[in-house]
Protein backbone atom coordinates (compact mmCIF):
# COMPACT_ATOMS: atom_id res chain seq x y z
CA UNK A 1 0.00 0.00 0.00
CA UNK A 2 1.40 3.03 -1.27
CA UNK A 3 1.74 5.76 1.80
CA UNK A 4 2.46 9.26 1.36
CA UNK A 5 4.11 11.75 4.51
CA UNK A 6 4.59 14.97 4.68
CA UNK A 7 6.33 16.90 7.50
CA UNK A 8 6.10 19.49 9.21
CA UNK A 9 1.97 19.29 9.16
CA UNK A 10 2.06 22.55 10.47
CA UNK A 11 4.79 25.24 9.70
CA UNK A 12 4.55 29.03 11.02
CA UNK A 13 7.43 31.93 9.18
CA UNK A 14 7.93 35.01 9.33
CA UNK A 15 7.73 36.71 5.94
CA UNK A 16 11.46 36.73 4.51
CA UNK A 17 12.53 33.62 5.74
CA UNK A 18 13.15 30.57 4.04
CA UNK A 19 12.03 27.11 4.79
CA UNK A 20 11.26 23.26 3.25
CA UNK A 21 8.52 21.21 3.35
CA UNK A 22 9.35 17.42 2.85
CA UNK A 23 7.10 14.42 1.22
CA UNK A 24 8.12 11.08 1.88
CA UNK A 25 6.73 8.21 -0.49
CA UNK A 26 6.88 3.93 0.27
CA UNK A 27 6.76 2.70 -3.37
CA UNK A 28 7.82 4.22 -6.52
CA UNK A 29 6.11 6.11 -9.11
CA UNK A 30 5.98 7.75 -11.88
CA UNK A 31 5.12 11.25 -11.12
CA UNK A 32 4.92 13.34 -7.84
CA UNK A 33 2.49 16.51 -7.73
CA UNK A 34 2.28 19.67 -5.27
CA UNK A 35 -0.76 21.13 -4.97
CA UNK A 36 -2.07 24.09 -2.77
CA UNK A 37 -5.57 24.69 -0.99
CA UNK A 38 -6.58 27.94 0.22
CA UNK A 39 -9.45 27.95 2.80
CA UNK A 40 -12.68 26.31 1.38
CA UNK A 41 -11.36 26.45 -1.80
CA UNK A 42 -10.50 23.04 -4.41
CA UNK A 43 -6.83 22.67 -5.30
CA UNK A 44 -4.28 24.44 -7.30
CA UNK A 45 -1.77 22.36 -8.99
CA UNK A 46 1.35 23.73 -8.56
CA UNK A 47 4.56 21.13 -9.84
CA UNK A 48 4.79 18.10 -11.48
CA UNK A 49 7.84 16.20 -11.24
CA UNK A 50 8.16 13.29 -13.81
CA UNK A 51 11.97 12.21 -13.02
CA UNK A 52 14.53 11.99 -10.99
CA UNK A 53 16.65 15.04 -10.00
CA UNK A 54 13.80 17.12 -11.30
CA UNK A 55 13.69 20.39 -10.00
CA UNK A 56 11.04 23.19 -11.09
CA UNK A 57 10.70 26.87 -9.84
CA UNK A 58 7.91 29.09 -9.82
CA UNK A 59 8.31 32.35 -8.34
CA UNK A 60 9.24 31.51 -4.26
CA UNK A 61 8.49 27.80 -4.18
CA UNK A 62 10.74 25.81 -6.23
CA UNK A 63 10.21 21.68 -5.96
CA UNK A 64 12.42 18.84 -6.21
CA UNK A 65 12.07 15.27 -6.72
CA UNK A 66 14.63 12.06 -5.79
CA UNK A 67 13.29 8.59 -6.68
CA UNK A 68 15.99 6.78 -5.20
CA UNK A 69 14.89 8.31 -1.73
CA UNK A 70 11.76 8.60 -2.58
CA UNK A 71 11.73 11.80 -1.53
CA UNK A 72 10.33 15.27 -2.63
CA UNK A 73 10.73 18.80 -1.54
CA UNK A 74 9.01 22.24 -1.63
CA UNK A 75 11.26 24.99 -1.10
CA UNK A 76 9.99 28.29 0.27
CA UNK A 77 12.20 31.51 -0.35
CA UNK A 78 11.53 34.71 1.00
CA UNK A 79 8.35 34.07 2.19
CA UNK A 80 5.46 36.30 1.59
CA UNK A 81 1.81 36.78 3.50
CA UNK A 82 -0.26 35.28 0.07
CA UNK A 83 1.73 31.88 0.40
CA UNK A 84 -0.40 31.03 3.71
CA UNK A 85 -2.03 27.95 2.70
CA UNK A 86 -1.86 24.48 2.77
CA UNK A 87 0.03 22.27 0.68
CA UNK A 88 0.13 18.68 -0.49
CA UNK A 89 2.07 16.22 -2.28
CA UNK A 90 0.68 13.58 -3.83
CA UNK A 91 1.82 10.61 -6.12
CA UNK A 92 0.68 8.24 -8.37
CA UNK A 93 0.83 7.15 -11.87
CA UNK A 94 2.16 3.37 -12.92
CA UNK A 95 -0.56 0.90 -12.96
CA UNK A 96 -3.21 3.24 -11.16
CA UNK A 97 -3.19 5.67 -13.95
CA UNK A 98 -4.43 8.96 -12.73
CA UNK A 99 -4.87 8.04 -9.08
CA UNK A 100 -3.30 10.11 -6.32
CA UNK A 101 -2.45 9.12 -3.12
CA UNK A 102 -1.91 12.57 -0.64
CA UNK A 103 0.34 13.72 2.25
CA UNK A 104 -1.45 14.67 5.14
CA UNK A 105 -0.79 18.16 3.70
CA UNK A 106 1.47 20.65 5.25
CA UNK A 107 -0.76 24.12 7.06
CA UNK A 108 1.50 26.84 6.16
CA UNK A 109 1.09 30.58 7.90
CA UNK A 110 3.14 33.70 6.89
CA UNK A 111 3.14 36.13 9.41
CA UNK A 112 4.58 39.90 9.03
CA UNK B 1 -5.30 24.94 -19.23
CA UNK B 2 -7.90 22.08 -18.90
CA UNK B 3 -11.01 22.90 -16.77
CA UNK B 4 -13.28 20.43 -14.67
CA UNK B 5 -16.38 22.21 -13.68
CA UNK B 6 -18.58 20.32 -10.36
CA UNK B 7 -22.18 21.13 -10.16
CA UNK B 8 -23.58 21.88 -7.11
CA UNK B 9 -20.86 24.43 -5.29
CA UNK B 10 -22.30 23.65 -2.06
CA UNK B 11 -25.97 21.87 -0.95
CA UNK B 12 -27.32 21.31 2.14
CA UNK B 13 -30.40 18.18 2.75
CA UNK B 14 -32.23 16.54 5.47
CA UNK B 15 -30.71 13.33 6.53
CA UNK B 16 -32.91 10.23 4.57
CA UNK B 17 -32.66 11.95 1.03
CA UNK B 18 -30.03 11.52 -1.80
CA UNK B 19 -28.11 14.16 -3.16
CA UNK B 20 -26.56 14.00 -7.10
CA UNK B 21 -23.43 16.15 -7.93
CA UNK B 22 -21.86 15.99 -11.55
CA UNK B 23 -18.28 16.31 -12.21
CA UNK B 24 -17.79 17.67 -16.08
CA UNK B 25 -14.53 18.14 -17.84
CA UNK B 26 -14.97 21.46 -20.32
CA UNK B 27 -13.06 21.68 -22.66
CA UNK B 28 -11.38 17.67 -23.03
CA UNK B 29 -12.68 14.29 -22.74
CA UNK B 30 -11.89 12.30 -19.67
CA UNK B 31 -12.34 8.42 -19.71
CA UNK B 32 -11.82 8.32 -16.48
CA UNK B 33 -12.66 10.80 -13.46
CA UNK B 34 -12.01 10.42 -9.53
CA UNK B 35 -13.88 11.15 -6.87
CA UNK B 36 -12.26 12.57 -3.85
CA UNK B 37 -13.43 13.29 0.02
CA UNK B 38 -11.78 15.53 2.30
CA UNK B 39 -13.21 15.80 6.09
CA UNK B 40 -12.66 19.37 7.82
CA UNK B 41 -8.35 20.14 8.22
CA UNK B 42 -7.67 16.51 6.79
CA UNK B 43 -6.05 15.02 3.65
CA UNK B 44 -8.24 14.29 0.23
CA UNK B 45 -9.03 10.43 0.03
CA UNK B 46 -9.23 8.61 -2.97
CA UNK B 47 -13.24 7.05 -3.08
CA UNK B 48 -13.64 5.75 -6.61
CA UNK B 49 -12.44 6.01 -9.75
CA UNK B 50 -15.12 6.88 -12.37
CA UNK B 51 -14.66 4.99 -16.00
CA UNK B 52 -16.84 5.87 -18.93
CA UNK B 53 -19.06 3.07 -20.14
CA UNK B 54 -18.19 0.82 -17.46
CA UNK B 55 -18.42 -0.12 -13.39
CA UNK B 56 -16.58 2.43 -11.34
CA UNK B 57 -13.69 0.96 -9.02
CA UNK B 58 -14.18 1.47 -5.31
CA UNK B 59 -11.55 2.23 -2.77
CA UNK B 60 -11.29 0.06 0.07
CA UNK B 61 -14.14 0.95 2.91
CA UNK B 62 -16.43 2.66 0.61
CA UNK B 63 -19.96 1.60 0.38
CA UNK B 64 -20.63 1.28 -3.62
CA UNK B 65 -24.28 1.22 -3.00
CA UNK B 66 -24.22 4.38 -0.97
CA UNK B 67 -22.13 6.21 -3.34
CA UNK B 68 -23.49 5.41 -6.72
CA UNK B 69 -21.47 7.08 -9.59
CA UNK B 70 -22.58 7.25 -13.40
CA UNK B 71 -19.76 8.01 -15.91
CA UNK B 72 -22.29 8.05 -19.21
CA UNK B 73 -20.68 10.64 -21.38
CA UNK B 74 -16.95 11.67 -21.80
CA UNK B 75 -17.11 14.40 -19.88
CA UNK B 76 -19.41 13.75 -17.47
CA UNK B 77 -19.57 11.74 -14.25
CA UNK B 78 -22.05 12.07 -11.32
CA UNK B 79 -21.65 11.38 -8.13
CA UNK B 80 -24.93 10.27 -5.93
CA UNK B 81 -24.99 9.84 -2.26
CA UNK B 82 -27.88 8.12 -1.48
CA UNK B 83 -29.64 8.07 2.24
CA UNK B 84 -27.51 10.73 3.17
CA UNK B 85 -26.82 10.93 6.69
CA UNK B 86 -25.12 13.95 8.97
CA UNK B 87 -21.44 11.92 8.47
CA UNK B 88 -21.55 11.97 5.17
CA UNK B 89 -20.93 15.84 5.36
CA UNK B 90 -18.09 16.69 4.12
CA UNK B 91 -15.86 18.32 0.79
CA UNK B 92 -16.07 16.12 -2.53
CA UNK B 93 -13.61 16.93 -5.42
CA UNK B 94 -13.72 15.49 -8.41
CA UNK B 95 -10.41 15.00 -10.84
CA UNK B 96 -9.85 14.29 -14.59
CA UNK B 97 -6.56 13.65 -15.73
CA UNK B 98 -5.40 15.41 -19.03
CA UNK B 99 -1.94 15.71 -20.79
CA UNK B 100 -0.51 13.97 -17.96
CA UNK B 101 -1.69 16.54 -15.03
CA UNK B 102 -4.57 15.82 -12.97
CA UNK B 103 -7.63 19.08 -12.89
CA UNK B 104 -9.59 19.08 -10.06
CA UNK B 105 -12.78 20.89 -9.74
CA UNK B 106 -14.05 23.34 -7.41
CA UNK B 107 -15.40 20.96 -4.98
CA UNK B 108 -19.05 20.63 -3.56
CA UNK B 109 -19.47 20.90 -0.26
CA UNK B 110 -21.72 18.75 1.35
CA UNK B 111 -24.07 19.31 4.43
CA UNK B 112 -26.43 16.70 6.08
CA UNK B 113 -28.78 17.76 8.59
Amino acid sequence: ELKVEQNPLFLSMQEGKNYTIYCNYSTTSDRLYWYRQDPGKSLESLFVLLSNGAVKQEGRLMASLDTKARLSTLHITAAVHDLSATYFCAVGGGTSYGKLTFGQGTILTVHP
Amino acid sequence: GAVVSQHPSRVICKSGTSVKIECRSLDFQATTMFWYRQFPKQSLMLMATSNEGSKATYEQGVEKDKFLINHASLTLSTLTVTSAHPEDSSFYICSARHQGTQYFGPGTRLLVL
